[in-house]
């Protein structure tokens, strides 16, 4: 069935470091593509998405491109804060209209 | 006011018993949800509610049953709570259950339920 693989976690890092965190699909059609964020002691919250091709979501300085040739929807963002520890899910919303989630990449970012 | 609101926030109890979770979303959606969040963090869906009407039912043991009194509420009871049911459940709700609005979740915070 239509997935998302994204890499193992726990990513420890430093303020103001490059963060990226790989998110690939199986889909049989043309899914849309999202990356949520859970906050310690929260629930889960849309970050992001894409509905097609090409297309780039961004939010929060995060940014995220559709990549259908790689079947990749990577998020990165440039100059991480302390504030930005959570774990974060890529998904994707596939034919069956499901939203399907991605195991969580914790990331911890350092002072 | 919170959107989606689910009690308790931490649920510990012994093994065989009998326990319920509620939800209530104050956002006028038709769905509901619940996700059940392992030690992981690998977030899984077990149901889904539309206007009341069960639309999702994934591969979940009979011990677990929800119950949606109306469109703003979803329960889940559990019954015989085993070792392996100790995770964070998560209620959420979306406008309705269509493709375009669906992927808009609303996530409760998490019920932290432990077995022992």
């Amino acid at each position: 069935g239509d997935s998302v693989t994204q890499m193992e976690g726990p990513v420890t890092l430093s303020e103001e470091a490059f963060l990226t965190i790989n998110c690939t699909y199986t889909a049989t059609g043309y899914p849309s593509l999202f990356w949520y964020v859970q906050y310690p002691g929260e629930g889960l919250q849309l970050l992001l998405k894409a509905t097609k091709a090409d297309d780039k979501g961004s939010n929060k300085g995060f940014e995220a491109t559709y990549r259908k040739e790689t079947t990749s929807f990577h998020l990165e963002k440039g100059s991480v804060q302390v504030s930005d520890s959570a774990v974060y899910f890529c998904a994707l919303v596939p034919n069956d209209y499901k939203l399907s989630f991605g195991a969580g990449t914790t990331v911890t970012v350092r002072a | 006011d919170t959107a989606v609101s689910q009690t308790p926030k931490y649920l510990v109890t012994q093994m065989g018993n009998d326990k319920s979770i509620k939800c209530e979303q104050n956002l006028g959606h038709d769905t509901m949800y619940w996700y059940k969040q392992d030690s992981k963090k690998f977030l899984k869906i077990m149901f889904s509610y539309n206007n009341k009407e069960l639309i999702i039912n994934e591969t979940v043991p009979n011990r677990f049953s929800p119950k949606s009194p109306d469109k703003a509420h979803l329960n889940l009871h559990i019954n015989s709570l085993e070792l392996g049911d100790s995770a964070v459940y998560f209620c959420a709700s979306s406008q309705d259950a269509s493709a375009t609005t669906n992927e808009k979740l609303f996530f409760g915070s998490g019920t932290q339920l432990s077995v022992l």
